[in-house]
């Protein structure tokens, strides 16, 4: 069974940072592009980053320079560093995998809020 | 970059059948994969159709995928529709530099 749990959400100030961490299982990870989405609360699907089998990144001009993506296959893990975080940033995180097919997690909620 | 344009919502009787558009602003709608993600209240996004018209395991037969590129808009095609549909649908493709690009999303109400 696909499994993809995401971990590391919380609460941080204005400015800060988090990491958030997605731990998968039930399929060959390093064979998948990896994403990170986010989803404010009523509001719809909004794509943060992706990063492909051979480490290549992509990011949308909203967060480039402030968020990294990054992939461990060793340890079937993805990761998302978030830096100077706004409190636009708020959101529901969800890690998918895509290859053909795509998989979701369960998603972590980040709040950026003094 | 391009814009995917959904109706912000639909409704239909159960029993029917509904479809959702997707509409590419630019460029052709054939040229990048489209896939469809349901979302039911409180729950995380799931996915109903990839490349355009393949249905994951698990995914009934009611739910179908197409592209239109007269229109330049792809759809997706419930059909014997069931409360259990009442979900936000949300379309996907990706753009030439492997970017993500989504829909607004579609508010299905089965009544």
């Amino acid at each position: 069974e696909v499994q993809l749990v995401e971990s590391g959400g919380g609460l941080v100030q204005p400015g800060g940072s988090l990491r958030l961490s997605c731990a998968a299982s039930g399929f060959t990870f390093s064979s998948y592009d990896m994403h990170w989405v986010r989803q404010a609360t009523g509001k719809g699907l909004e794509w943060v980053s992706a990063i492909g089998t051979a480490g290549d990144t992509y990011y949308p001009g909203s967060v480039k320079g402030r968020f990294t993506i990054s992939r461990e296959n060793a340890k079937n893990s993805l990761y998302l560093q978030m830096n100077s975080l706004r409190a636009g940033d708020t959101a529901v995180y969800y890690c998918a995998a895509a290859a053909g097919v795509i998989y979701w997690g369960q998603g972590t909620l980040v709040t950026v809020s003094s | 970059n391009f814009m995917l344009t959904q109706p912000h919502s639909v409704s239909e009787s159960p029993g029917k059948t509904v479809t959702i558009s997707c509409t590419r602003s630019s460029g052709s709608i054939a040229s990048n994969y489209v896939q469809w993600y349901q979302q039911r209240p409180g729950s995380a996004p799931t996915t109903v159709i990839y490349e355009d018209n393949q249905r994951p395991s698990g995914v009934p037969d009611r739910f179908s995928g197409s592209i239109d590129s007269s229109s330049n808009s792809a759809s997706l095609t419930i059909s014997g529709l069931k409360t259990e549909d009442e979900a936000d649908y949300y379309c996907q493709s990706y753009d030439s530099s492997n970017r993500v690009v989504f829909g607004g999303g579609t508010k299905l109400t089965v009544l």
